[in-house]
């Protein structure tokens, strides 16, 4: 069975205070690894897919890496409007998985000023 | 950004009674997901569509049926509330090869 696991579960940040964020899954062959932000009361927002190990994606103060058995997203001096719930989520390759994500519980990061 | 709607955004209903979520789409994409988010156990998977009357069951489909008559809606039935369907549902399409989802802004349903 499919697992991905976030760590870790609340990260509070000082504003400017860079640090990671863990994502380690285990599926039968990785097709992707996803990475979501999700705001409170709204839908997760599409960040990064990543798909193979040595592979990283930036974005901002964002940055994604991938190894065989895990992903970081690195967040270089955080704003407080970097506050959000992160979530990864690992597609599994086969022909018959029509783009299934199996996701992570998420991790809460509050950046305070 | 695609056009993704769902409805109605809360609902409070009894238990034993039937919902339908909806979720609309207006760009015509072919896979179209419903998940439910509770706390401690993130999205998980309810059902899944990859096209018109084209469905599957996901990792947690109980008492959960789907419709798909039309490529822009896909529907999410709970043919009998109970409690412990309380949550927020979230619909989702793929766009591209990529997998990059986009999720609706959600359904509050509570069952009281």
């Amino acid at each position: 069975e499919d697992q991905v696991t976030q760590s870790p579960e609340a990260l509070r940040l000082q504003e400017g205070e860079s640090s990671s964020l863990n994502c380690s899954y285990t599926v039968s062959g990785l097709r992707g690894l996803f990475w979501y932000r999700q705001d409170p009361g709204k839908g997760p927002e599409f960040l990064f897919t990543l798909y193979s190990a040595g592979e990283e994606k930036e974005k901002e103060r964002l940055k994604a890496t991938l190894t065989k058995k895990e992903s970081f997203l690195h967040i270089t001096a955080p704003k407080p409007e970097d506050s959000a719930t992160y979530l990864c989520a690992a597609a599994e390759a086969g022909g018959t998985s029509y783009g299934k994500l199996t996701f992570g519980q998420g991790t809460i990061l509050t950046v305070h000023p | 950004d695609a056009g993704i709607t769902q409805s109605p955004r809360h609902k409070v209903t009894e238990t034993g009674t039937p919902v339908t979520l909806r979720c609309h789409q207006t760009e015509n994409h072919r896979y179209m997901y419903w998940y439910r988010q509770d706390p401690g156990h993130g999205l998980r998977l309810i059902h899944y569509s990859y096209g018109v009357k084209d469905t599957d069951k996901g990792e947690v489909s109980d008492g959960y049926s789907v419709s798909r008559s039309k490529t822009e809606d896909f529907l999410l039935t709970l043919e009998s509330a109970t409690s412990s369907q309380t949550s927020v549902y979230f619909c989702a399409i793929r766009q591209g090869s990529n997998y990059g989802y986009t999720f609706g802004s959600g359904t509050r349903l509570t069952v009281v």
